[in-house]
């Protein structure tokens, strides 16, 4: 089955600071990428995402890059804020809809 | 648009006693629902797929008849957890993927079970 790595499982930056977190899949069907944002006891709210189509999409502060020959994909998000704290999950899927979930990286941003 | 409505968002219960989650998608159709189980300051974990009209297609190690997947409609899918008990508690998240959505998935709010 797929499998899909993140990291760092923890980043801590300085506001305004840029920040990236990478994912690795191994199963070269998968299709589609998003990015999910969680907050403590909330539900995970989908920010951007990316078919294997595209090598780049950007959405004001929030890109994400996918490299389907090295299989990984980032997150890049730019001019970070506080509110950006959260944690984020990438995930893989293919056509058959079922997403596996990276371990999460939790976002610290200190004002 | 693509809310996803899931109840209760919070439940206890008491150990031996069956408990169930209801997941909405209440403005567009869903021919497939997920089950996630969620650990603290962990990642989740698929439990199940939940087509509509057929049998759930449950993950390795999940145990069918403990956790009872019914998809009667295009817009409901429901989770029951039967005979509870305290390993069972945890945090339990539903998402929908819209018919010819290509895989999107919105999640319901999550339902935190206590089992006691």
């Amino acid at each position: 089955g797929e499998n899909v790595e993140q990291h760092p499982s923890t980043l801590s930056v300085q506001e305004g600071d840029s920040a990236v977190i990478k994912c690795t899949y191994s199963d070269s069907a998968s299709n589609y990428f998003p990015w999910y944002k969680q907050e403590l006891g909330k539900r995970p709210q989908l920010i951007i995402d990316i078919r294997s189509n595209v090598g780049e999409k950007k959405d004001q502060r929030i890109a994400v890059t996918l490299n389907k020959t090295a299989k990984h994909f980032s997150l890049h998000i730019t001019e970070t804020q506080p509110e950006d704290s959260a944690v984020y999950f990438c995930a893989a899927s293919t056509n058959a809809g079922k997403s596996t979930f990276g371990d999460g990286t939790t976002l610290t941003v200190k004002p | 648009g693509a809310v996803v409505s899931q109840h209760p968002s919070r439940v206890i219960c008491k150990s031996g006693t069956s408990v169930k989650i209801e997941c909405r998608s209440l403005d567009f159709q869903a021919t497939t629902m997920f089950w996630y189980r969620q650990f603290p300051k962990k990642s989740l974990m698929l439990m199940a797929t939940s087509n509509e009209g057929s049998k759930a297609t449950y993950e390795q190690g999940v145990e069918k008849d403990k956790f009872l997947i019914n998809h009667a409609s295009l817009t409901l899918s429901t989770l029951t957890v039967t005979s509870a008990h305290p390993e069972d508690s945890s945090f339990y998240i539903c998402s929908a993927n819209p018919r010819g959505g290509k895989n999107i998935q919105y999640f319901g709010a999550g339902t935190r079970l206590s089992v006691l």
